[in-house]
């Protein structure tokens, strides 16, 4: 099946730093999804990007679908201590989602 | 609006007992799913429903899992027997619609199993 390769798998930042953490596929799809999730919960959708080269900002939040259409990065800019959690692409095919691995962060506060 | 229920929030069984999961989605969600999430990955789905009928289920493992959403409701996922490796959270998600796009689908807390 499809496989998302995402990175970093973990990164440990200090509060206040810009983070950016990228999601590739030796695919093409057409829609391109970031969730976070935190401990005990369900992911929850951030930005979801439907266009290639579509650049997409929820607060300090900014998502990218690359031009190619088998990649895409998300950042966050200046970090806070509630970032905390996993971050996971995720794409869509035939309308069921397949997942990438997740980049854990941690923020140092 | 609530959430997706979801219950027992954990479980703990030991190899070869069955175990059952229940999945209240957002009410008026015709589009309910299930996702196994093994420790450090992401999560995969299992089963998709749309009302009381399995849109897909490609990925269940059949001789031991089983799903149902009778009434087109609410939904349950049951392993008989269970195996050391279904250790996961499952997690249930549901959206308005199929043909609501992927990212509208909301998830619910999960289930915690152990299996000893």
């Amino acid at each position: 099946g499809q496989q998302l390769n995402q990175s970093p798998q973990s990164m440990f930042i200090q509060e206040g730093e810009d983070v950016s953490m990228n999601c590739t596929s030796s695919s093409i799809f057409n829609t391109w999804l970031w969730y976070k999730q935190e401990p005990g919960e369900g992911p929850v959708l951030l930005i979801a990007l439907y266009k290639a080269g579509e650049l997409t900002s929820n607060g300090r939040l900014t998502a990218q679908f690359g031009i190619t259409r088998k990649d895409s990065f998300l950042n966050i800019s200046a970090s806070i201590p509630s970032d905390v959690g996993i971050y996971f692409c995720a794409v869509n095919a035939g309308n069921m989602l397949t997942f990438g691995g997740g980049t854990r962060l941690m923020v140092k506060p | 609006e609530a959430g997706v229920a979801q219950s027992p929030r954990y479980k703990i069984i030991e190899k070869r007992q069955s175990v059952a999961f229940w999945c209240n989605p957002i009410s008026g969600h015709a589009t309910l799913y299930w996702y196994q999430q093994i420790l450090g990955q992401g999560p995969k789905l299992l089963i998709q429903f749309q009302n009381n009928g399995v849109v897909d289920d490609s990925q269940l493992p059949k001789d031991r899992f089983s799903a149902e959403r009778l009434k087109g409701v609410d939904s349950t996922l049951k392993i008989q027997p269970a195996k050391l490796e279904d250790s996961a959270v499952y997690l249930c998600a549901s959206s308005l619609d199929w043909g609501a796009g992927p990212g509208e689908q909301f998830f619910g807390p999960g289930t915690r199993l152990t299996v000893l």
